[in-house]
């Protein structure tokens, strides 16, 4: 089956600084890659939509300031987490799909901590 | 009104138990459904899709229900591998963008 890989699968960072994550489908293109946040006992919250060569859309409540999208390529969409606090602690992920209707493949999350 | 609504959790039952998982949603032009598998702290995985005529994976069975816009999941003989929780997943038509229900934690005890 498809494989979308995530890394890094967990990062601790000081409050104040950036994080990235790379999300990539390694065997199929992805014009459209999806990012993800998912707190404790919480569903998956659709953070942004990622397209390749334009900019991402990002779901109301969203800072696209401080949750920076960049897909450069058809196999690889990076979220970076941008002066990150405390709250930022999560667990983030990525999916990507074959087609419009067709069923993701995830990533297998990063678990970011900031302290 | 949420746009994918499930049954709330945790349903816990024994090893060889049937169980059932409900789902609705709200936009009726949906169209393309799926059941994901989560386990604690790992990235959902696609346990199967759902067509309209319903379909069968081992002792997994889904059905769609387009007129009611209602998905099940049946799990026969349930064995404790199969603790988990589970989503409901509908495909947005007009942005392809995937929606999730908040999930349903199921727990299988010896």
């Amino acid at each position: 089956g498809a494989v979308v890989s995530q890394h890094p699968s967990w990062v601790i960072c000081k409050s104040g600084t950036s994080v990235k994550i790379e999300c990539r489908s390694l065997d199929f293109q992805a014009t459209t890659m999806f990012w993800y946040r998912q707190f404790p006992k919480q569903s998956l919250m659709l953070m942004a939509t990622s397209n390749e060569g334009s900019k991402a859309t990002y779901e109301q409540g969203v800072e696209k300031d401080k949750f920076l999208i960049n897909h450069a390529s058809l196999t690889l969409s990076t979220l970076t987490v941008t002066s990150a606090h405390p709250e930022d602690s999560s667990f983030y992920i990525c999916s990507a799909s074959r087609g419009e209707l067709a069923e993701a493949f995830f990533g297998q999350g990063t678990r970011l901590t900031v302290v | 009104r949420k746009e994918v609504e499930q049954d709330p959790g945790p349903f816990n039952v024994p090893e060889g138990a049937t169980v059932a998982f409900n789902c609705t949603y709200s936009n009726s032009a949906s169209q393309s459904f799926f059941w994901y598998r989560q386990d604690c702290r790992k990235e959902p995985k696609l346990l199967m899709s759902v067509y309209s005529s319903g379909n069968e994976d081992g002792r997994f069975t889904a059905q769609l229900n387009r007129a009611s816009q209602y998905i099940s999941l049946l799990i026969r003989d349930s064995k404790l591998s199969d603790s988990a929780t589970y989503l409901c997943v509908v495909n947005d038509q007009s942005s392809y963008k995937l929606i999730f229900g908040s999930g349903t934690r199921l727990l299988v005890r010896p």
